[in-house]
């Protein structure tokens, strides 16, 4: 399996801009994990999802962030007016759902709004 | 609530032991883990303790769990200058679903 693959792997936009990023699971894996690092807040869960639907948005930072996932093999974020502030790592990991099992990490997409 | 606190930075000479600390606040935690992330990536799982155990030993990595405190560690024998990186701890929160909360991470240098 190829892992978790997000796109892109950079993306520099200007502020007010629409941003969409892009995960692909581990197929197989039933859970869905968006986390954003930044140097000041360190990981933080964004959104996740079981079985494709959202089980917690709560650290959905404002409404300009949303989350789907369509289907069990894609997930996006969207953030609709980018503002400089978002310019951080945005991560997807996958797990099979079920307690103990480990999330794997895509690469990440690094995010520069300008 | 769901806090996990590290310290931010832990320097050794390789070949010494390291220990990193961690301490979390939700007490109905199962499973703590530790992921390593090296520059430019993503994170790894190194490994995990079920909460019912004080202590699990995977080769190099000893992971002690103190519930009654909430404090877990991670030593890491004979460090290795390979071993630098950002090291999290992480808790499973949430019944079925493996909510994973994040620690700050700490960044590990090792001084050859």
């Amino acid at each position: 399996d190829a892992g978790v693959i997000q796109s892109p792997r950079h993306e520099v936009t200007e502020m007010g801009q629409e941003v969409t990023l892009r995960c692909k699971p581990i197929s197989g894996h039933n859970s869905l994990f968006w986390y954003r690092q930044t140097m000041m807040r360190g990981l933080e869960l964004l959104i996740y999802f079981n079985n494709n639907v959202p089980i917690d948005d709560s650290g959905m930072p404002e409404d300009r962030f949303s989350a789907k996932m369509p289907n069990a093999s894609f997930s996006t974020l969207k953030i609709q007016p980018s503002e400089p502030r978002d310019s951080a790592v945005y991560f997807c990991a996958s797990s099979r759902g079920a307690q103990n099992t480990e999330a794997f990490f895509g690469q990440g997409t690094r995010l520069t709004v300008v | 609530g769901e806090d996990v606190e590290q310290s931010l930075f832990l320097s050794v000479r390789e070949g010494d032991s390291s220990v990193i600390n961690c301490t979390y606040t939700d007490s109905s935690s199962t499973y703590l883990y530790w992921y390593k992330q090296e520059p430019g990536a993503g994170l790894q799982l190194l490994t995990y303790i079920f909460s019912n155990m004080d202590m699990k030993q995977d080769q190099r990595l000893t992971v002690l769990l103190n519930k009654k405190d909430k404090h877990l560690s991670l030593r890491i024998a004979d460090t290795q200058t390979g071993d630098s990186a950002i090291y999290f701890c992480a808790e499973s929160i949430g019944g079925a679903t493996n909510k994973l909360i994040f620690g700050t991470g700490t960044l590990l240098a090792v001084q050859p």
